[in-house]
């Protein structure tokens, strides 16, 4: 079955300075990877999503980078501010048609002020 | 919005009792999910759902059952608890139609076993 590896575990990180987090996953069949973001207290919060057919999707801050052939895909931050800080959680879909992902096992951002 | 709401935030139960948490989602959505997340392990999936009465196992069902008598609503069943099964337990909802789209998460219920 599917297998994602998310690195690092934790990250901290200057204010204003940008931040990266690397997964990677194991089936080639995979075509959706959605980010999420939890933050203390709180459910985990889509900030941004990448399909198989598509590099890189940017949203102001955030971007998302896809290489396939490598089976690796990365979440950029650029320019962080304190409330940036939450955990970050990386996930694949599963096989076609089965609607479900795996989950990597989540990075800890602090942003240092 | 998409909103799934999940009825406690907080629970404490004690080993051998048969626990239910529920979970409700407003946007007419065909999938629903539980998991459990647990530090340094993310979430696993142990139940999910793609519609009424439908229900499949996940990677860790061990110990859950799962009800779903109407589409809105999701609700994950202990048995019998463990302390093992104390943990954060999160419901999502996503569209089933089409291409694969996102989840959507509730705030989780903190179950303590005691």
């Amino acid at each position: 079955g599917e297998n994602v590896e998310q690195h690092p575990s934790t990250l901290s990180v200057q204010e204003g300075d940008s931040a990266v987090i690397k997964c990677t996953y194991s089936d080639s069949a995979s075509n959706y990877f959605p980010w999420y973001k939890q933050e203390l207290g709180k459910g985990p919060q889509l900030i941004i999503d990448i399909r198989s057919n598509v590099g890189e999707k940017k949203d102001q801050r955030i971007a998302v980078t896809l290489n396939k052939t490598a089976k690796h895909f990365s979440l950029h931050i650029t320019e962080t501010q304190p409330e940036d800080s939450a955990v970050y959680f990386c996930a694949a879909s599963e096989i076609s048609g089965t609607y479900k992902y795996i989950f990597g096992t989540g990075t800890r951002l602090k942003v240092l002020a | 919005d998409v909103k799934v709401t999940q009825s406690s935030r907080y629970l404490v139960k004690r080993t051998g009792e048969k626990v239910f948490l529920e979970c409700v989602q407003d946007m007419d959505h065909e999938n629903m999910f539980w998991y459990r997340q647990d530090p340094g392990l993310g979430l696993r999936l142990i139940y999910f759902s793609y519609d009424v009465k439908m229900k499949e196992k996940g990677d860790i069902p061990e110990g859950y059952s799962v009800s779903r008598e109407k589409k809105e609503r999701f609700s994950l069943i202990l048995e019998s608890a463990s302390t093992n099964q104390t943990s954060m337990y999160l419901c999502a909802s996503s569209s089933g139609t089409g291409a694969i789209q996102p989840q959507h998460f509730g705030d989780g219920t903190r179950l303590s076993i005691l």
